[in-house]
């Protein structure tokens, strides 16, 4: 019953930096998105999935790199971290097209 | 591209009043639309979704929400407010076939005693 899995849950980095947010679907859905949520933003889309091999941009892809070798996983990549990519990051999966997305409990990331 | 305007940042009702929670959206084609909750330090919980059946739907834990096709609206509401109601709510739009589902800017909801 584990859903999406997100990891960490917490993360600082130094300007300059890389890392990867780790992130897994147990569902067997084809679609995976990124996003990032910051204060009086809302959610902002950053990389999408819509199968193994098939990755797109979305709102705010700057910065940040995806792969998706498996239908389950999808890392987020930041290879040089700037304080602006200080947020909060969600990974989401869905059936297909305009479904629900599901949601993994999210990863808190400082860049200082 | 399709938008949503969440009209309120925060909403302040007492427990047992309505509550009204307000979205209009922006699309150019038909649109689906949700609504997410998310309680602090959680992720975020589908509350209901609109996908062109009935305008009226009803979600989990007592909320609907109205589609408006000519107002552009899709606003959430509950007939009595529960404390464990108070989280941050959500106003999300997508077109068919579109994967950048776009969200509001949230409507935090404060119940008080």
């Amino acid at each position: 019953n584990a859903g999406v899995t997100q990891t960490p849950k917490f993360q600082v980095l130094k300007t300059g930096q890389s890392m990867t947010l780790q992130c897994a679907q147990d569902m067997n859905h084809e679609y995976m998105s990124w996003y990032r949520q910051d204060p009086g933003m809302g959610l902002r889309l950053i990389h999408y999935s819509v199968g193994a091999g098939i990755t797109d941009q979305g709102e705010v892809p700057n910065g940040y790199n995806v792969s998706r070798s498996t239908t389950e996983d999808f890392p987020l990549r930041l290879l040089s971290a700037a304080p602006s990519q200080t947020s909060v990051y969600f990974c989401a999966s869905y059936s297909r097209a305009n479904s629900p997305l599901h949601f993994g409990n999210g990863t808190r990331l400082t860049v200082t | 591209a399709q938008s949503v305007t969440q009209l309120d940042s925060h909403v302040s009702v007492s427990e047992g009043t309505p509550v009204l929670l307000r979205c209009n959206y922006s699309s150019s084609y038909s649109p689906s639309l949700f609504w997410y909750v998310q309680h602090p330090n959680k992720g975020l919980q589908l509350l209901l979704k609109y996908t062109s059946a009935a305008t009226l739907v009803k979600g989990i834990n007592g909320f609907e929400a109205e589609f408006k096709k000519s107002e552009t609206s899709f606003h959430l509401t509950k007939p009595s407010a529960h404390m464990s109601d108070a989280a941050e709510y959500f106003c999300v739009v997508s077109e068919k076939f579109n994967n950048d589902m776009r969200f509001g800017a949230g409507t935090r909801l404060t119940v008080k005693p």
